[in-house]
């Protein structure tokens, strides 16, 4: 069964400073990664994903994320942290050894951007 | 906007009752997927609807149940509350079922037992 694991339950970060919120999973076949981004008292928003091809994707409001094979990793990053970032951020997977229909969710990861 | 609807987005009721939440998917999506979320146990996949059929389930309770209408409106039915129970549960959508395409979630219906 796929898995997914988000390390860090919080990453506080200045802004104008680069961030990175990681993932890490695990698939019986090959990983289909996307990341989300939930505000407070709203729904998930797709941000990235990645199915195949460049490992680097990217994706709204400036994020890009690096999918790495070896360390079956899924990074999300920004060059310039917003305020406006703060969020909690989820990182979610499908596997395609399992059929693809199940998504999986991360625990989460809650950005503080500090002004 | 998502496209994704939710009904209601507030649901306040006392144990052992039964309530249902009703989801309309964005125009064209044929799948639907329901997910609970609470504080201490995340965001939980509960089950996957395409086109009417079950196609995944996860850590859905045998007190919940869910089905996807001709219309592809779905509605998950949750009975014998329990306190437990309460948290946001969240519909998502997407065009096919699973694979590349990203999910469209609605805003979530906030469940409180009493």
């Amino acid at each position: 069964a796929q898995s997914v694991a988000q390390p860090e339950d919080q990453v506080n970060v200045a802004e104008g400073n680069p961030l990175t919120v990681k993932c890490t999973y695990s698939v019986s076949g090959n990983p289909y990664l996307f990341w989300y981004v939930q505000y407070p008292n709203r729904g998930l928003q797709f941000l990235l994903k990645y199915i195949t091809g460049d490992n680097l994707v990217k994706g709204s409001y400036g994020f890009e994320a690096e999918f790495n094979k070896s360390q079956t990793s899924f990074h999300l990053k920004k060059p310039s942290a917003l305020v406006s970032d703060s969020a909690l951020y989820f990182c979610a997977v499908r596997d395609t050894g399992d059929g693809g229909f199940k998504t999986i969710f991360g625990a989460g990861t809650r950005l503080f951007v500090k002004a | 906007d998502s496209g994704v609807t939710q009904t209601p987005k507030h649901l306040i009721t006392a144990t052992g009752q039964r309530v249902t939440l009703r989801c309309s998917p964005r125009s064209g999506d044929l799948s639907v997927y329901w997910y609970q979320q609470s504080l201490d146990q995340g965001l939980q996949f509960l089950i996957q609807y395409y086109n009417g059929e079950e196609r995944a389930k996860g850590n859905i309770l045998e007190r919940f149940s869910a089905q996807q209408f001709p219309d592809l409106h779905s509605e998950l039915n949750l009975s014998s509350l329990e306190l437990g129970d309460s948290a946001l549960y969240f519909c998502a959508s997407s065009v096919v079922q699973g694979g590349y395409t990203e999910a469209f979630f609605g805003q979530g219906t906030r469940l409180t037992v009493v």
